[in-house]
């Protein structure tokens, strides 16, 4: 089935130590989207992708960065972790046909120690 | 960010009818949605209506739209212990390059 995977499901990682979550998707969509999700919160935007075009939110803080290799990959690299960088990270597409649909992974739960 | 607004909690019992309310404050939101979103889960699109209808049915979910007081309901018919999850309403436009607002999400609880 058509799909948007992400990679690993759940992530522990160290406070400082770099980690880079994963997203695919099957779909062939041109818009890829990075959101953080906090508990009890309502998902908050990081990022998205237009085809290679990276867009930045303005509130997104440095230490976090994306890579698009190619239109089924995104990355969602942090830095630096932080104890408050403990979240979901939801991927999501669209396509630019119907961008009022966006279809979400399963999502990757970050804790950080 | 435009707000969106949803009440925390909702608890009904099973076979009964459910009402999940919303309001927007975006005049120019194009498309509004229901997400669902189950423990450990990602959201899973439920349905979305256009702001120039003002009721959408399929199935069990009923969309009802007031444009003029900017509010927007999702009913689920028969609601079953199955429908527990948190419920997300959000709003695009292409005034905001289609970026989509979330509410804070309505958390259903069914009870058996």
């Amino acid at each position: 089935d058509a799909m948007v995977i992400q990679n690993p499901r759940y992530q522990v990682t160290q406070f400082g130590k770099p980690v880079t979550l994963s997203c695919s998707q099957t779909l062939n969509h041109n818009v890829m989207y990075w959101y953080q999700q906090k508990s009890s919160q309502a998902p908050k935007l990081l990022f998205h992708y237009y085809d290679k075009d990276f867009n930045n939110e303005a509130d997104t803080p440095d230490n976090f960065q994306s890579r698009r290799p190619n239109t089924s990959f995104c990355f969602l690299d942090i830095r630096s972790p932080g104890l408050g960088d403990a979240a979901m990270y939801l991927c999501a597409t669209s396509s630019e046909v119907s961008p009022y649909e966006q279809y979400f992974g399963p999502g990757t739960r970050l804790t950080v120690t | 960010g435009e707000d969106v607004e949803q009440s925390l909690f909702l608890s009904v019992r099973e076979g009964d009818s459910s009402v999940i309310n919303c309001t927007y404050t975006d005049s120019s939101s194009t498309y509004l949605y229901w997400y669902k979103q189950e423990p450990g889960a990602g959201l899973q699109l439920l349905t979305y209506i256009f702001s120039n209808m003002d009721m959408k049915q399929d199935q069990r979910l009923t969309v009802l739209l007031n444009k003029k007081d900017k509010h927007l309901s999702l009913r689920i018919a028969d609601t079953q212990t199955g429908d527990s999850a948190i419920y997300f309403c959000a709003e695009s436009s292409p005034n905001t390059g289609n970026q989509f607002y979330f509410g804070t999400g309505t958390s259903l609880t069914v009870i058996p």
